[in-house]
């Protein structure tokens, strides 16, 4: 099976600061992986997604993340960040079974965003 | 497009009492849903999966006879909680996949919170 592991279950960054958060993958095809923030009470809205196409892939609100086979990674990243990008980060892996795919998420980040 | 929704937003029940939240594909068809359970400061755990007509596949440690899923149609599923209790209470999410297009990709409902008094 596969499975997404998120490095750093909390990241505070200043505002205006670059923001890195970290997400390994497991899987030995070519993965399906998303990035998904969630606001306090809120449902999940889907920021990117990397679907074997171009490795940078660009989403919502100023994020990106890179898709790197050697390292395995699927790096968040966004240039500056704004107080409104405090939330809950959840990198996923769409995982291949026996009833078809479903989507694996990792334990979460949770970001903090200082004045 | 691709959108779901999940009622009710919120629902409070007493202990012992079963609870039942739907999930609707509003603009396509969804062959497959599932239904994820999130605790406080936790991340999203799927419960089962289900397809259209069949019966639901649980994940390891779900109480099958506990979270009743029925999929009967192609843009409804219901997740019945019977006899809850407060360690129930919990985020319910669901999520649907489109029938034979981007079969990787779901998307996801806004959520239920349910709390067990």
């Amino acid at each position: 099976a596969q499975s997404v592991t998120q490095l750093g279950s909390h990241v505070s960054v200043s505002e205006g600061a670059l923001v890195l958060l970290r997400c390994n993958y497991s899987s030995s095809v070519p993965p399906y992986l998303f990035w998904y923030v969630q606001y306090p009470n809120q449902g999940l809205q889907l920021l990117l997604k990397y679907t074997s196409a171009a490795t940078l892939v660009k989403g919502i609100n100023g994020f990106e993340a890179e898709f790197k086979k050697s390292e395995t990674s699927f790096h968040l990243t966004k240039p500056s960040a704004h107080m409104s990008d405090a939330a809950e980060y959840f990198c996923a892996v769409s995982d291949q079974g026996t009833g078809g795919f479903k989507t694996i998420f990792g334990a979460g980040t949770r970001l903090f965003v200082k004045a | 497009g691709a959108v779901v929704s999940q009622h009710p937003s919120r629902v409070i029940c007493k202990s012992g009492t079963s609870v039942k939240i739907e999930c609707r594909s509003l603009d396509f068809q969804a062959t497959t849903m599932f239904w994820y359970r999130q605790f406080p400061k936790q991340s999203l755990m799927l419960m089962a999966t289900s397809n259209e007509g069949s019966k639901a596949t649980y994940e390891q440690g779900v109480e099958k006879d506990k979270f009743l899923i029925n999929h009967a149609s192609l843009t409804l599923s219901t997740l019945t909680v019977t006899s809850a209790h407060p360690e129930d209470s919990s985020f319910y999410i669901c999520s649907a996949r489109a029938g034979n297009q981007n079969l990787y990709e779901q998307y996801f409902g806004p959520g239920t919170r349910l709390t067990v008094t």
